[in-house]
């Protein structure tokens, strides 16, 4: 059983496109977020949703938008695709607070997106 | 905010030696959580160790093990008996009561048959 599950997994898409990557998590975890890891490997979180509610929102475009209709999921739609939108972004969940239930925040296999 | 600094981009080691990656950071909290991510060439997120900054008692996990100094906000991973199998990207991270985990820049290692 995949414990957090992203498709797809490689996305290529031309310029102006929307598209959308989705995300669910079967390890009865409250928290989910987004990272994008950049072409020099850095990872940088995006966003995270707490119980479907946003609690994390850093400076990101408009252009994208999550969507978490469930604890269990978390999507992110992007609009109008940029050639600087190319990157990979990795789905994760945790518990909210670390603890009994665990720390450690779990991943995804990553989405290679590539603006063309 | 907390900020985590890994200082060498890459590393290699021999086959079977062992090899130490550093990492530090720079938190005002006291209680929080440390760990090593490994990122292989098949892009996959792995955890490898993790530290409760409350517990003295450094991490071990096989062949992974961590150095732990919560005062100098310092916490190096050392791994034994290097195998090709490790060849990956390591990432140390941080974490604090209900935040986000704050990653390091990575730290490219490459075993050498």
């Amino acid at each position: 059983d995949t414990a957090v599950s992203q498709t797809p997994k490689y996305l290529v898409t031309q310029m102006g496109n929307d598209k959308s990557i989705k995300c669910e998590q079967n390890l009865g975890h409250d928290t989910m977020y987004w990272y994008k890891q950049d072409s020099k490997k850095f990872l940088k979180i995006m966003f995270s949703y707490n119980n479907k509610e946003l609690i994390i929102n850093e400076t990101v475009p408009n252009r994208f938008s999550p969507k978490s209709p469930d604890k269990a999921h978390l999507n992110l739609h992007i609009n109008s695709l940029e050639l600087g939108d190319s990157a990979v972004y990795f789905c994760a969940s945790s518990h909210f607070l670390p603890g009994a239930g665990g720390t450690e925040a779990f991943f995804g296999q990553g989405t290679r997106l590539t603006v063309v | 905010a907390q900020t985590v600094t890994q200082s060498q981009p890459e590393m290699s080691v021999q086959e079977a030696e062992t090899v130490t990656l550093s990492c530090t950071y720079d938190t005002s909290e006291n209680n929080y959580y440390l760990f090593w991510y490994k990122q292989p060439p098949s892009r996959q997120m792995i955890l490898v160790i993790r530290q409760e900054a409350y517990k003295q008692q450094n991490a071990t996990e096989n062949r992974f093990s961590v150095n732990f100094q919560k005062a100098a906000k310092s916490f190096s991973l050392k791994i034994s008996d290097s195998q090709l199998g490790d060849t990956a990207m390591y990432f140390c991270a941080f974490r604090s009561g209900g935040s986000r985990l704050t990653f390091g820049e990575g730290t490219q290692l490459t075993v050498n048959p």
